[in-house]
């Protein structure tokens, strides 16, 4: 049973270019998450999936990000026009929601993060 | 805006003795999640609390929810070297709901 996978595990990138993470989550899980995390912090929400579909978006994600889960299966998140504030760990996880009245604890298991650093 | 505040930030014990992380959050929620973090690693589960009263336990680590007092608890008993990371609470914002909402982390380094 591999975890969670994230690709690459390390950017570097000049301000203003245009950078792509992917991540493959746990195979069978039907939640897949984004979250990122600066130094010193806890990570904070920025979106997720169920399947295919994008169900929330944290007021963080700006126009410059966008996140796709084009089959359900493995998810990118796409940052345009990096700028330093971006420079964060970018973290994936996975969950499983079972069919509705099945009692789930909903646990996201993360990947090892993208981190980005933007000169 | 639901807030999660854990104390103390930073820990510095030695092998051998207990003490407790204390994770406050702000509104109501029906999970609460333990997690550990290594330098420089992602983010390993520990533990779920779902109920009022809940208590878990793992090795040296325990955790308890206090739903009413909006409150949890990570008791480490008799620490070791090994128990050296961050560890984070998360609570899912309301019922139902989806994402997680961190605490800050609280660095722990154990001291032989």
């Amino acid at each position: 049973d591999t975890g969670v996978s994230q690709d690459p595990r390390h950017k570097i990138t000049k301000r203003g270019q245009n950078v792509t993470f992917r991540c493959d989550p746990i195979s069978e899980h039907n939640r897949l998450y984004w979250y990122r995390q600066t130094l010193g912090q806890g990570p904070e929400f920025l979106t997720y999936f169920q399947n295919e579909a994008q169900l929330e978006k944290s007021r963080l994600l700006s126009d410059r990000f966008s996140a796709e889960r084009p089959k359900g299966s493995f998810s990118t998140l796409e940052i345009q026009r990096t700028e330093q504030g971006d420079s964060a760990m970018y973290l994936c996880a996975s969950s499983l929601v079972p069919a509705s009245g099945t009692l789930s604890t909903d646990t996201q298991y993360f990947g090892p993060g993208t981190r980005l650093t933007v000169l | 805006e639901l807030k999660v505040e854990q104390n103390p930030l930073f820990l510095s014990m030695q092998e051998g003795k207990n003490y407790t992380i204390y994770c406050n959050y702000s509104t109501t929620s029906d999970r609460l999640y333990w997690y550990r973090q290594d330098p420089g690693k992602s983010l390993e589960s520990l533990f779920v609390l779902l109920s009022n009263g809940a208590v878990k336990q793992e090795g040296r680590l325990m955790a308890s929810l206090d739903t009413k007092a909006r409150l949890s608890t990570l008791h480490i008993t008799a620490a070791v070297h090994d128990l050296s990371a961050t560890y984070f609470c998360a609570v899912v914002l309301g019922q139902g709901a989806q994402k997680l909402v961190f605490g800050q982390g609280t660095r722990l380094t154990i001291n032989p």
